[in-house]
Parts: C-alpha cells; sequence; structure tokens
C-alpha cells in the first residue's frame, strides 16, 4: 500500500523568507510524486512533479521540489513566499504499478505581510 | 477551457434520498476519478476510471456507485444517502494513469440531514 505523510498541519512565513513544505512517503515501487495547491472554495491545482531524472524538480508560481530516495521525501519549497502563496498544499503519490493517486492530510501554508 | 465540469455545485439531501453527482472532461484524458475531501483528511479515493469501459473501487467507495458513460462523462451515484456523506466531492482527469497529473473540477458539495 502507498501512503503519504505532511508532518506539518500549518506553516506560517514571513513574505520575503523561505518556504517549506514537508512531504514524505511510502511506496513499494518506484515513486512518482505531485504538488498540487487549493485555494478557498476550488478545485486542487497541479504544481509539479518528480517522475524520474534530475532530484530538483521546478514547477508553477516559482515553486521547486526535491525528490530524496533514501529519506523518502519529497519537500516544497520556495525561496522567497508571496503572501498570494497562502494556501493549502496537497502531496501526492503513485507507485509504477497503480493508475491511482493518494493524498496526504494537507498543509495550509499562510505567508504574512 | 472548460477543463473538468462537475454538476451541480452545491445539493443538500435527506437522508434516504439518492443523486448522481456529473462529471465531464473535455481534454481527451483516458482515466478519471472521484475523491471526497473531509477537513482534516485529505482526499480520498472513492472510485476510479482507468480507460473508458473500466471501473475500479478506491479507498471509499461503501455507499457509491460509478458510471463511466463515455470517454468524457464519469458520475458517481448516491443510492441512499446518509449524513457520514457529507463531504466536497472531486472530479478529476488525467491523460496518463500514472504519470500524467490531475486536473481537478471545482467541487461539488453536498450536504445530508
Amino acid at each position: 500500500a502507498q501512503s503519504v505523510a505532511q508532518p506539518e498541519d500549518q506553516v506560517n512565513v514571513a513574505e520575503g523568507n523561505p518556504l517549506t513544505v514537508k512531504c514524505t512517503y511510502s511506496v513499494s515501487g518506484n515513486p512518482y510524486l505531485f504538488w498540487y495547491v487549493q485555494y478557498p472554495n476550488r478545485g486542487l491545482q497541479f504544481l509539479l512533479k518528480y517522475i524520474t531524472g534530475d532530484n530538483l524538480v521546478k514547477g508553477s508560481y516559482g515553486f521547486e521540489a526535491e525528490f530524496n530516495k533514501s529519506q523518502t521525501s519529497f519537500h516544497l519549497k520556495k525561496p522567497s513566499a508571496l503572501v498570494s502563496d497562502s494556501a493549502l498544499y496537497f502531496c501526492a503519490v503513485r507507485d509504477t504499478n497503480a493508475g491511482k493517486s493518494t493524498f496526504g492530510d494537507g498543509t495550509t501554508l499562510t505567508v504574512k505581510p | 477551457n472548460a477543463g473538468v465540469t462537475q454538476t451541480p455545485k452545491f445539493q443538500v439531501l435527506k437522508t434516504g434520498q439518492s443523486m448522481t453527482l456529473q462529471c465531464a472532461q473535455d481534454m481527451n484524458h483516458n482515466s478519471m476519478y472521484w475523491y471526497r475531501q473531509d477537513p482534516g483528511m485529505g482526499l480520498r479515493l472513492i472510485y476510479y476510471s482507468a480507460s473508458e469501459g473500466t471501473t475500479d473501487k478506491g479507498e471509499v467507495p461503501n455507499g457509491y456507485n460509478v458510471s463511466r458513460l463515455n470517454k468524457r462523462e464519469f458520475s458517481l451515484r448516491l443510492e441512499s444517502a446518509a449524513p457520514s456523506q457529507t463531504s466536497v466531492y472531486f472530479c478529476a482527469s488525467s491523460a496518463i494513469p500514472n504519470t500524467g497529473e490531475l486536473f481537478f473540477g471545482e467541487g461539488s458539495r453536498l450536504t445530508v440531514l
């Protein structure tokens, strides 16, 4: 069975500071990893994914994530946070044998001016 | 660009009533999914359809049925609604079952009294 853990329910950062939203995963095969963002009363929007290749993945709105196989982690990062980045962030995993994604419980990011 | 369209956006039911949530995508995607989102529990997969003509149970299928009507449409039916099915329901689609990111609809908020 595959699973995802987002250990922090809430992350607070000041505008202009770097941000990190943590994600660890467990799969039986090779992982396909995804980050999504959800704004209030909206559906989820895709940010970035790791399938294979370079461990540092760059995505939308200046976000990036680093795949670490030994630590089974896929943390989301941004060098300089914006107030508009405030939202709910979800990490998701699929293994190579399944077509379905498993989501973490989500992390609420609040960026204060 | 409509993407994934869900109807209705809001619905209130009484216990024991039935209803169908409709989902249609115009991106020619092969795979479609139904998730439910509850506070603090992330997204949980109800049913999915890897391709037209196939459907499979997800993590929480009890109390639900699905129909993949054609490549575009994937409906979710509640035969006898229960208060535990009060939730926000999201339909999603993906071009490629394993590596493709999910595209989500805007959600359907269902309340069962």
